[in-house]
């Protein structure tokens, strides 16, 4: 079935340093692929996503890569912060017309001052 | 502008009893979603709405109905609660299927003893 691994489940670094969170996912049909950040106690808010026609995003210290040959998409978070500290989900797309995600298991990010 | 909204914010349940957790949006968009989200195990589906007037079953369906009672609102209902059903329940809605970002309500905490 359709599935999302993510790599580390958790994840510390200090202040300034870069955090890379890892996926890979099954349905080679998936074409949209977002990463969500969740603090703790609230809801999971979109930081970036990227299509499957684009190889590279960027927005500020975050970046995204996907490599759609390998079934492999990368979160790049740079100059780190301790507002940073969080859990972070990357998704892909789930088969047919139906704007299903397909969710990672999660890294919790702790960025120490 | 509410988005995504949700109540209850909290519930405990007995063993065997039901309840409806509610969802609305006025952000006029066609697709709803409902997750619920254990730790280490990430937001797994439990069902969705692609369009006003159509649900299907997502990853882990069994125990849950739903109601898409007009395209603002997603009702989901355990029907007889289990320990298992612990959980936070998150709903969700996108613009459209074809792969754009979801809005998260707040979440629903769900304790069944």
């Amino acid at each position: 079935g359709e599935n999302v691994e993510q790599h580390p489940s958790t994840l510390s670094v200090q202040e300034g340093d870069s955090a890379v969170i890892k996926c890979t996912y099954s349905d080679s049909a998936s074409n949209y692929f977002p990463w969500y950040k969740q603090e703790l106690g609230k809801r999971p808010q979109l930081i970036i996503d990227i299509r499957s026609n684009v190889g590279e995003k960027k927005d500020q210290r975050i970046a995204v890569t996907l490599n759609k040959t390998a079934k492999h998409f990368s979160l790049h978070i740079t100059e780190t912060q301790p507002e940073d500290s969080a859990v972070y989900f990357c998704a892909a797309s789930g088969s047919g017309n139906t704007g299903k995600l397909i969710f990672g298991q999660g890294t919790t990010l702790q960025v120490k001052p | 502008n509410a988005g995504v909204t949700q109540t209850p914010k909290f519930q405990v349940l007995k063993t065997g009893q039901s309840m409806t957790l509610q969802c609305a949006q006025d952000m006029n968009h066609n697709s709803m979603y409902w997750y619920r989200q254990d730790p280490g195990m990430g937001l797994r589906l439990i069902y969705y709405s692609a369009s006003e007037g159509t649900t299907d079953k997502g990853e882990v369906p069994n125990g849950y109905n739903v109601s898409r009672l007009n395209k603002r609102e997603f009702s989901l209902r355990l029907e007889s609660a289990a320990p298992s059903q612990t959980s936070v329940y998150f709903c969700a809605s996108v613009w459209d299927y074809r792969g754009y970002e979801q809005y998260f309500g707040p979440g629903t905490r769900l304790t069944v003893t």
